[in-house]
């Protein structure tokens, strides 16, 4: 059975930082590129960002807002991914989803994890 | 980026059959899928590659199109179907979702 499990969100200051962590099982870890995607209070999905597997160099990508301020990382030894937040704003208030996505153009989000909140507030 | 647009909210009687549409502002061939989110839960997958159910996902649910034009249909609608229901592109980069429609039982 596929499990995604986020932790390590929480209240934080405006300009703070928090680390998010993503645990997974129960699938082949290294086939799959890993997504971090939040939601706003009341809003929409958003895209945030995404590491790749090794086939694919673990290149990385981030959404145009969170770009310089945000890190995404993976461990394939754990099976799990990481989302270091940096220079927190209250916009980045959110849900903070971890995702898979199998390495495909036409490949969706099939497992999502329960997300994490993230409270940026002073 | 690729903007998706859906209509924010539709009410529907059990039974019914709805449609919910999503627009590309340019195409993404048949790279769109669909999520239904209930409140308090993470995204279901419902539909990938715009036409294709997810495993486990009831017949009722069916999706069409390509290019810049998408529907999820349900057929017949349930109670249980109260939900909002989003769409995402996968085609270009990066990857985007439509601000959701909220489906409402009559």
């Amino acid at each position: 059975e596929v499990q995604i499990l986020e932790t390590g969100g929480g209240l934080v200051k405006p300009g703070g930082s928090l680390r998010l962590s993503c645990a997974t099982s129960g699938f082949n870890f290294n086939d799959y590129f890993m997504h971090w995607v939040r939601q706003a209070p009341g809003n929409g999905l958003e895209w945030v960002a995404e590491v790749r597997n090794k086939n694919n160099n673990y290149a990385t990508y981030y959404a145009a807002s969170v770009k310089g301020r945000f890190t995404i990382s993976r461990d394939d030894s754990k099976s799990s991914v990481y989302l270091q937040v940096s220079s927190l704003r209250a916009e980045d208030t959110a849900i903070y989803y971890c995702s898979r996505l199998e390495g495909d153009i036409l490949a969706p989000f099939d497992y999502w994890g329960q997300g994490v909140m993230v409270t940026v507030s002073s | 980026d690729t903007v998706l647009t859906q209509s924010p909210a539709l009410a529907v009687s059990p039974g019914e059959r709805v449609t919910i549409s999503c627009r590309a502002s340019e195409s993404v061939s048949t790279g769109m899928h669909w999520y239904q989110q209930k409140p308090g839960q993470q995204p279901k997958l419902l539909i990938y590659g715009a036409s294709n159910l997810e495993s486990g996902v009831p017949a009722r649910f069916s999706g069409s199109g390509s290019g810049t034009d998408f529907t999820l249909t349900i057929d017949p609608v349930e109670a249980d179907d109260t939900a909002t229901y989003f769409c995402q592109q996968s085609w270009n980069d990066p990857n985007t979702f439509g601000a959701g429609t909220k489906l409402e039982l009559k």
